[in-house]
């Protein structure tokens, strides 16, 4: 079954703007963690969240979790035309060997 | 490079054929992944091996017979497709369930068409 649900399903922005993804999902979780899927490619992880955090930084990427609302977001800042891919959350489902993707946005980045 | 090879890249069969796609990883993982992408549906997980054994199968139909011969290598071997079964086969591997973490390293996908 589906655990998350990205919102938008899809983003156009300008090189150096802000691009904000959002996931929602539905059961209680360990972690959140997101990954990136350039066109025909594999998945490549870029950032993970523990249940017990509410923000995250990796360079130019910021992750908030709420597990009250259940939901997460993905800030990618001053954007450039190679962030252009499409981006996943993902979440385990606790006490099984199972991570469950959300349905993406795909993020199209112009120069 | 994530350290997960998947081969062919790109496959084409008929429904009548059998093929086998490979996974080959060289990170020292325990756990190794089958998904499924196909277009406009998120991924599907198919299959999870731990430690060698098959601990998920997904309601994945017996045409899609999966293989793990150790705890580095992968099949999915595929016999009588259909049409809709073209998609892009991800494999993974991570360090298994008990790594707290979970994260997972994708291979490159095998693309495949089935006339």
């Amino acid at each position: 079954s589906q655990q998350g649900e990205e919102d938008p399903q899809a983003l156009s922005i300008q090189e150096g703007e802000n691009a904000t993804m959002n996931c929602s999902y539905k059961t209680s979780i360990n972690n959140l963690q997101w990954y990136r899927q350039n066109s025909g490619r594999g998945l490549v992880h870029l950032i993970l969240i523990r249940s017990n955090e509410r923000e995250k930084h990796s360079g130019r990427l910021r992750v908030t979790l709420d597990t009250s609302k259940k939901s997460s977001s993905l800030l990618i800042t001053a954007s450039r035309a190679a962030d252009t891919a499409s981006y996943f959350c993902a979440t385990p489902l606790i006490g099984t060997d199972k991570l469950i993707f959300g349905t993406g946005t795909r993020l199209q980045v112009f120069p | 490079e994530t350290g997960v090879t998947q081969t062919p890249r790109h496959l084409v069969m008929g429904m009548t054929n059998k093929k086998s796609l490979k996974c080959e990883q060289h990170l020292g993982h325990n756990a190794m992944y089958w998904y499924k992408q196909s277009a406009k549906k998120p991924l599907e997980l198919m299959f999870v091996y731990n430690f060698k054994e098959q601990t998920e199968n997904n309601s994945v139909p017996s045409r899609f017979s999966p293989e793990c011969p150790n705890s580095s290598h992968l099949f999915l071997h595929l016999h009588t497709l259909q049409p809709e079964d073209s998609a892009l086969y991800l494999c993974a591997s991570s360090q298994g369930p008990d790594s707290n973490t979970g994260e997972l390293f994708f291979g490159e996908g095998s693309r495949l068409t089935v006339l």
